[in-house]
């Protein structure tokens, strides 16, 4: 089946660059996004990509994809300490089935 | 522009009950998806509804059930509760066959404790 996979803690200085990475396994993924949870919410679409596609960027939010090793990445430039949050990857093909989520990592941001 | 909106926030029970949790999707939208969230264990895909259908489940068992209105509103029911059921419960809400893919709206989930 499908599997989504994330590490779980990611710790950055305000000002510095975070880097969350995620793997999938389902070759078929179609469709890749990135949401936020803030505590005690439900969680935010950040953005998406397609998998025909290497690369988005949309302000400071830089998704990265390698569809041969199957990993993707979200990196935040110029991180603040509003960003602190979980951060989840997840997946759909075509069919329209139902988003497969990873565990989430928690982005924390020193100040 | 209303968000998805749950009901109730938080909901206590004990062992042995049911728990029903309500979901209004975004207006426009006919797909509702329910989605628990136990403490360390990630988002666990539960139930797809669209247009007032099933049309997936999550490996689950059958005590987790739900349905779909016709204004695309939704229940999610529990039965015979478990402590284990312990969670957010997270509706999400989609347009029908979104071209770019499926991007979902979530609310921000009914907490269930169960006692």
């Amino acid at each position: 089946g499908e599997d989504v996979e994330q590490s779980l803690f990611l710790s950055v200085r305000e000002g510095d660059s975070s880097v969350i990475n995620c793997t999938y396994t389902d070759s078929s993924s179609t469709y890749l996004y990135w949401y936020k949870q803030e505590p005690g919410a439900g969680l935010q679409l950040l953005t998406y990509i397609f998998s025909n596609m290497d690369m988005k960027q949309d302000q400071r939010l830089t998704v990265l994809l390698n569809k041969k090793d199957k990993h993707l990445s979200l990196r935040i430039a110029d991180t603040q300490t509003g960003d602190s949050a979980i951060y989840f990857c997840a997946e759909t093909d075509t069919g329209r089935r139902a988003l497969t989520f990873g565990s989430g990592t928690r982005l924390q941001v020193q100040p | 522009e209303a968000g998805v909106t749950q009901s109730p926030t938080h909901l206590i029970k004990t062992s042995g009950q049911q728990a029903t949790l309500r979901c209004s999707p975004i207006s426009g939208h006919t797909s509702v998806y329910w989605y628990q969230q136990a403490l360390g264990l990630g988002l666990q895909f539960l139930l797809w509804y669209d247009e007032g259908e099933e049309r997936n489940r999550g490996n689950f068992p059958p005590r987790f059930s739900g349905r779909q209105f016709p204004n695309y509103s939704s229940e999610l029911n529990v039965n015979a509760l478990e402590l284990e059921d312990s969670a957010l419960y997270l509706c999400a809400s989609s347009s029908t066959y979104g071209e770019k893919g499926e991007k979902l709206f979530f609310g921000s989930g009914t907490q269930l404790s169960v006692l």
